[in-house]
């Protein structure tokens, strides 16, 4: 199976701060990575597909970078509607696994 | 706007089965290029998927489930439906059925339903 690491686990951070989260595979990847938000109660919400992919209809200040094992979400300039837990995922393989998330909260 | 909805019972005892269905509306189930799966979230826990089906009855299971799983997809109404058992108080979670295309993760997700397994 391949192992999905996010850090960090939590993360504090203000409205305005430009805030990144890392996402490690255990194996290559290459660019079949997805990024998901999800709000308590709610289903997830694909942000971000083959790692850079943005989905219509998500805020430019949602990014993705990465290949191979190392991957990298980043809001530019976090907004209220922001916080909220985010989950990596691979697609690579015929085994889905996903990271195990990095709560964004207010510091 | 594609829809996906699950239901099922909310409550099953250990080493019963637990069956889930999901009702797609506002789209095919039948097209060539989707693919239809269940991810489940233990209360406070992350995600993991359970399996995936396409529209000819083609599955693939996560290993972890052990061979207790099985899906199938009902052309005719529309539905795709999860089979899992026995079931343990593990197995207790929110359960989520999800679409994907073809190369692409999961876009369309319902709304998720609570299952407890308890005696």
């Amino acid at each position: 199976d391949i192992q999905m690491t996010q850090s960090p686990s939590t993360l504090s951070a203000s409205v305005g701060d430009r805030v990144t989260i890392t996402c490690r595979a255990s194996q290559s990847i290459v660019n079949w990575l997805a990024w998901y938000q999800q709000k308590p109660g709610k289903a997830p919400k694909l942000l971000i597909y083959k790692s850079s992919s943005l989905k219509s209809g998500v805020p430019s200040r949602f990014s993705g970078s990465g290949s191979g094992t190392e991957f990298t979400l980043t809001i530019s300039s976090l907004q209220s509607d922001d916080f909220a837990t985010y989950y990596c995922q691979q697609y690579n393989s015929y085994l889905w696994t996903f990271g195990q998330g990095t709560k964004v909260d207010i510091k | 706007q594609l829809q996906l909805q699950e239901s099922g019972p909310g409550l099953v005892k250990p080493s019963e089965t637990l069956s889930l269905t999901c009702t797609v509306s506002g789209g095919s189930i039948s097209s060539s290029t989707y693919y239809w799966g269940w991810i489940r979230q233990p209360p406070g826990k992350g995600l993991e998927w359970i399996g995936s089906i396409d529209f000819s009855g083609s599955t693939s299971y996560n290993p972890a489930l052990r061979g207790r799983g099985t899906l199938s997809v009902d052309t005719s109404n529309n539905k795709f439906s999860l089979k899992l058992s026995p079931v343990a108080a593990a197995d207790t979670a929110l359960y989520y059925c999800a679409r994907r295309v073809t190369l692409q993760p999961f876009d369309y997700w319902g709304q998720g339903t609570l299952v407890t397994v308890s005696s």
